[in-house]
């Protein structure tokens, strides 16, 4: 059973913190992805990864950067948490666009609350 | 860039038939997603368009018109399980597999 995980369900820091959000997948895929979602604007795509040590920019990637050290395990990183950060954060990973099956496969989501 | 346009909630009764409208503007399509996406829950994946015309799956459909922009998802037999929301995404020629999200359509199924 394909699996994406991400390191916590809700999450509550102080304006100006580092904050750290995981996801691991488990099934070989080379793309993921991080999203917010917000309500009445859908998913937002943040950054996302093609491939270990390569990212892009998606639509919002202010405030935001991301690493990709391993193939299962993309990071999101908040360098210093504003209020406006407050969101549902979603990471998602496919295989390759043109695979059999190529359809983004999601986390559970981590709430984060930015006081 | 892509603008994708469906109706923000529908009502419709147990057992009953809807049909959720999404229109799209792309400079290179190559296809169409439809998730589903209960509160508090992950998206998951239900259908997937590329060619016009119809998919079936079970009691979901999803109809796909390149010329028009437009596809339909169609949720016969209603449950009360299918209360959620329902998302359209579009996927761009050379974009690394991103999608493009609508807001969705929150769909509430009454007794």
């Amino acid at each position: 059973d394909v699996k994406v995980t991400q390191s916590s369900r809700y999450l509550v820091k102080r304006t100006g913190e580092k904050v750290f959000l995981e996801c691991v997948q488990d099934m070989d895929h080379e793309n993921m992805f991080w999203y917010r979602q917000d309500p009445g604007l859908g998913l937002r795509l943040i950054y996302f990864s093609y491939d270990v040590k390569m990212k892009e920019k998606g639509d919002i990637p202010e405030g935001y950067s991301v690493s990709r050290e391993k193939k299962e395990r993309f990071s999101l990183i908040l360098e210093s948490a504003s209020t406006n950060q407050t969101s549902m954060y979603l990471c998602a990973s496919s295989s390759p666009q043109g695979a059999t099956f190529d359809e983004q496969f999601f986390g559970p989501g981590t709430r984060l609350t930015v006081l | 860039g892509q603008n994708i346009d469906q109706p923000t909630e529908m009502t419709a009764t147990e057992g009953a038939i809807v049909q959720i409208n999404c229109t799209y503007q792309t400079s290179g399509f190559n296809g169409l997603f439809w998730y589903q996406q209960h509160a508090g829950e992950a998206p998951t994946f239900l259908s997937y368009n590329v060619l016009d015309g119809l998919e079936e799956k079970g009691r979901f459909s999803s109809f796909l018109s390149r010329s028009k922009g437009y596809s339909y998802l169609l949720l016969k037999e209603l449950q009360m399980k299918d209360s959620a929301s329902y998302l359209c995404a579009v996927r761009e020629t050379d974009s690394w597999g991103k999608l493009q999200f609508g807001a969705g359509t929150q769909v509430v199924v009454t007794p």
